[in-house]
């Protein structure tokens, strides 16, 4: 158990849809990582908060956005949903923004999109 | 820019052999981080190991073993008498100070019975 929370484990949903995938960091992580891993492929950044800030923005479509709460927690909101969009995403979490840290993953959220 | 290559992309060995999996990154930077991860059929993401660009000792940790190169931007993991729930896909990872973590694509290793 890595103390990353990622809701919910899984999600079905239709195209033109919108969807909020919600993560709780590790107890004094203040960094929060999303990556996207779509079927037999990488992980792909999309973007990291830090302390409520936003720090590095990867490859995220201008459909998605992201936001980390004063209590630390993410969400990572998906709008209106391609095919795909079909992946598993990863929140992490680090206690360092810099990089210098591991990161510790979450289960993931897989959502599929029909 | 950073970049991690890992050039295998699918290793089957059988049950009790030795496997090395090959890990080559690029960075101008001097300080850098390098992890390997472990994503077991289930889907986590596992935290094996992070090295530093100014340690460039070897590390061992049970049957698995890691040898930093410097000289050849390279960071192998090698599994020793692998077995079978050592099967997974096993990332190298690369981490500039400031910036971001990249993944390499990833090395599916099967272990056979």
């Amino acid at each position: 158990d890595s103390g990353v929370t990622q809701t919910p484990k899984h999600l079905i949903t239709a195209t033109g849809q919108r969807v909020t995938l919600r993560c709780s960091p590790r107890s004094g992580d203040l960094s929060v990582y999303w990556y996207q891993q779509s079927l037999d492929q990488g992980l792909q950044f999309l973007i990291q908060y830090y302390n409520g800030e936003e720090r590095a923005k990867g490859n995220i479509l201008e459909r998605f956005s992201a936001q980390q709460f004063p209590d630390l927690h993410s969400e990572l909101n998906l709008s209106s949903l391609e095919l795909g969009d079909s992946a598993l995403y990863f929140c992490a979490s680090s206690p360092r923004w810099e990089g210098a840290g591991e990161l510790f993953f979450g289960e993931g959220s897989r959502l599929t999109v029909l | 820019a950073q970049k991690v290559t890992q050039a295998q992309t699918e290793i089957s060995v059988v049950e009790k052999e030795d496997v090395t999996l090959d890990c080559v990154y690029e960075t101008r930077d001097t300080t850098y981080y390098l992890f390997w991860y472990k994503q077991p059929p289930s889907g986590e993401l596992v935290f094996l190991i992070r090295r530093n660009s100014f340690d460039e000792q070897n590390e061992i940790s049970g049957r698995y073993s890691w040898n930093f190169q410097k000289s050849t931007s390279s960071f192998n993991f090698t599994i020793t008498a692998s077995q079978v729930v050592d099967s997974a896909v096993y990332f190298c990872a690369l981490s500039v100070r400031g910036q971001n973590f990249v993944f390499g694509p990833g090395t599916r290793l099967s272990v056979l019975p």
